[in-house]
This record gives C-alpha cells, structure tokens and sequence, in this order.
C-alpha cells in the first residue's frame, strides 16, 4: 500500500559531524513534507517543511532535499548536537488536507 | 509556532474505567484537530480527525465508541478512552492546525491502565 518509509531505523554520529536521515515515499500525489523531531516521552516538534515545487529548503542547521523522480526526501543536519538526538520522522500529505501521515522513524543518536 | 497543551501528561487508571485527555490550542482557533496514538519506538498512528462542531472521523480499525472525541470549541477537543483495558495502555499525542497550515502537536499523554 501507499507509505512513508525511512532507510535507516538508527544513526549514530559524533558531535560536530553531519547527520543525514532518509526517508522514501510512495505516493506521487503527496505534495506537502515534514520533518518533525521527537525527543523521548514528548511530542513531535516541527523542523522543517518542503512542498512539491520545491527541491530544496534551508533552515537554521537543517536542510530538506526533495527527489520527486525517486520519491525521497533527506533531513541534513549540520554540526550536529547532543541535543540533536531524538527520533525524527518523516511525514507526507497530500492535496491541501495539511493531515500529516508518518514514516517509521529514525532514532538519532549523537556521541559528545 | 502555535502552542497546543495537552493535559493530563500522565494518567494511571484502573481496567474498566474511562480517562479523558484534554487537547488545547492556546494561541489559535483550531478548526480541527487530530488524536494519534503512538506504541513504544513506532510510528504516530492517526486515530481520528474532528472538526469543530461536527463529529469525528475515525480511521479503519478505530472503535468509535471505545474512543470518544470530542470537539465542542475552536480551541479544544477531548479523547475519552472508555472501559480502558491493559492493551489500550499508549502514548496518545493531539495536534492542532488552522485552516491550510501545519498542524502543531501536544506533549503527549501517557496512559497506563493496570
């Protein structure tokens, strides 16, 4: 069925080091993407969003790449941090309805 | 970004007994809102979608009246979890979105029936 999917289900890194966290999608109607990071017993926190006219998008620390051909999305995260280290997840929707549906998640983890 | 509170953040009850859960936005008028629940180290899964004033959508394999929402205000909807059991023992997350923007999401609630 139609999904959002992530590679890679933990990253470990070091401190000061580029982290990239994959996601892959199905669906070719889904035109709104987010990244929401979740640290341990709260809710997701929003990163950063790209929509489907876009292919890339910067924010403080973090970059969102967008492959329509491929269908996948990246979260580059620059100089990462110890406080960095939490699950991030991928979501997608589609045609407006802003009704975000997740991917499996990726638990980052970043050694000092 | 939009704050939304949801209360309580943890909740212990007895089987057989019902708990609400409080979802606010406090800065915004929601004109929806959504109840996920999410296992240990899985994905959120989307329970339900409500709409002010109308009633809830609920997603396949959602017990509408296990899980009772509602959306009585713009800034607040309630998730009662009716006759929980053990296995209805999760983490429970709202967001809320205005109309054509992201959804913000609570802190979560911790629900443990023993």
């Amino acid at each position: 069925g139609e999904s959002v999917g992530l590679h890679l289900p933990t990253l470990s890194v070091q401190e000061g080091d580029n982290s990239i966290i994959n996601c892959a999608y199905s669906n070719s109607a889904s035109d709104y993407f987010i990244w929401y990071k979740q640290e341990s017993g709260k809710g997701p926190q929003f990163i950063i969003d790209i929509r489907s006219n876009m292919d890339k998008r910067q924010g403080q620390r973090v970059t969102v790449l967008l492959n329509k051909t491929v269908k996948h999305l990246s979260l580059q995260i620059a100089a990462t941090q110890p406080g960095d280290s939490a699950v991030y997840f991928c979501a997608e929707s589609r045609g407006g309805s802003y009704i975000p549906t997740f991917g499996r998640g990726t638990s980052l983890i970043v050694h000092p | 970004g939009a704050v939304v509170s949801q209360h309580p953040s943890r909740v212990i009850c007895k089987s057989g007994t019902s708990v609400k859960i409080e979802c606010r936005s406090l800065d915004f008028q929601a004109t929806t809102m959504f109840w996920y629940r999410q296992f240990p180290k899985q994905s959120l899964m989307l329970m339900a979608t409500s709409n002010e004033g109308s009633k809830a959508t609920y997603e396949q394999g959602v017990e509408k009246d296990k899980f009772l929402i509602n959306h009585a205000s713009l800034t607040l909807s309630t998730l009662t979890v009716t006759s929980a059991h053990p296995e209805d023992s999760s983490f429970y997350i709202c967001s809320a979105s205005r109309q054509n923007t992201e959804a913000f999401f609570g802190q979560g609630t911790r629900l443990t029936v023993v």
